[in-house]
């Protein structure tokens, strides 16, 4: 079955303007998070949804937002950029539960150079 | 912060067994320790995770201490395409809080 998808895999945006990135999740999944990796920070939380309802939310400022649709697909957005957003952007489902998440399928990611 | 301890890098012969350790000291009794790894410029690989038994898959086996502070991945064959960053992260719900990356070990495989 087909794996989590991104897009778009390479952007190059411009300071002040905003992004939005897209994720389809794993047919049946209907939880998605996202994260931010930079060379300095490292693979970072931003939030997770489930359900078209935000669960829960990392330490990241009010710019980064999200939203996820019916169909689990999830956006992204970024607003008003920054150099630091420059970042590898990932997504990643999970399966249903009993005790809750298990595992996380990362998508390949949205490069974003902000210049 | 991230909860585990892990080597930032190690070196293994291709073909030989790799052991990433990792210590995870404060590790509670309802937190599962997860491995992912990251091959470059890909998105994270899920690989395995345990409670207190030890697990096999058919990509890794996870060794866990009697007393839950520190486990080992080991991968039993090790090839080149086994290079990559590898995580051990601890988390009681499989990331609903979202996952802890530390900055995990990288291994490389010489031929």
């Amino acid at each position: 079955k087909a794996g989590v998808t991104q897009t778009p895999r390479y952007l190059i945006k411009t300071r002040g303007q905003q992004v939005t990135l897209s994720c389809s999740p794993i047919s049946g999944h209907r939880s998605v998070s996202w994260y931010q990796q930079t060379p300095g920070q490292g693979l970072q939380f931003l939030f997770e949804y489930f359900s078209e309802t935000q669960r829960n939310k990392g330490n990241f400022p009010g710019r980064f937002s999200g939203r996820q649709f019916s169909n689990s697909r999830s956006e992204m957005n970024v607003s008003t950029l920054e150099l630091g957003d420059s970042a590898l952007y990932l997504c990643a489902s999970s399966p249903p539960s009993v005790r809750g998440l298990t595992e996380a399928f990362f998508g390949q990611g949205t490069r974003l150079t902000v210049v | 912060d991230a909860k585990t301890t892990q080597p930032p890098s190690m070196d293994c012969a291709e073909g030989r067994a790799a052991n990433l350790p990792c210590n995870h000291s404060t590790i509670s009794g309802n937190e599962y320790v997860y491995w992912y790894r990251q091959i470059h410029s890909q998105g994270p690989q899920y690989i395995i995770h345990g409670l207190k038994n030890n697990e096999t898959n058919e990509m890794a086996s996870l060794i866990i201490t009697e007393d839950r502070k520190s486990s080992t991945l080991i991968l039993p064959h090790a090839t080149l395409r086994d290079t990559a960053v590898y995580y051990c992260i601890v988390d009681s719900g499989g990331g609903a809080d979202g996952l802890t990356f530390g900055k995990g070990t990288h291994l490389i495989i010489q031929p």
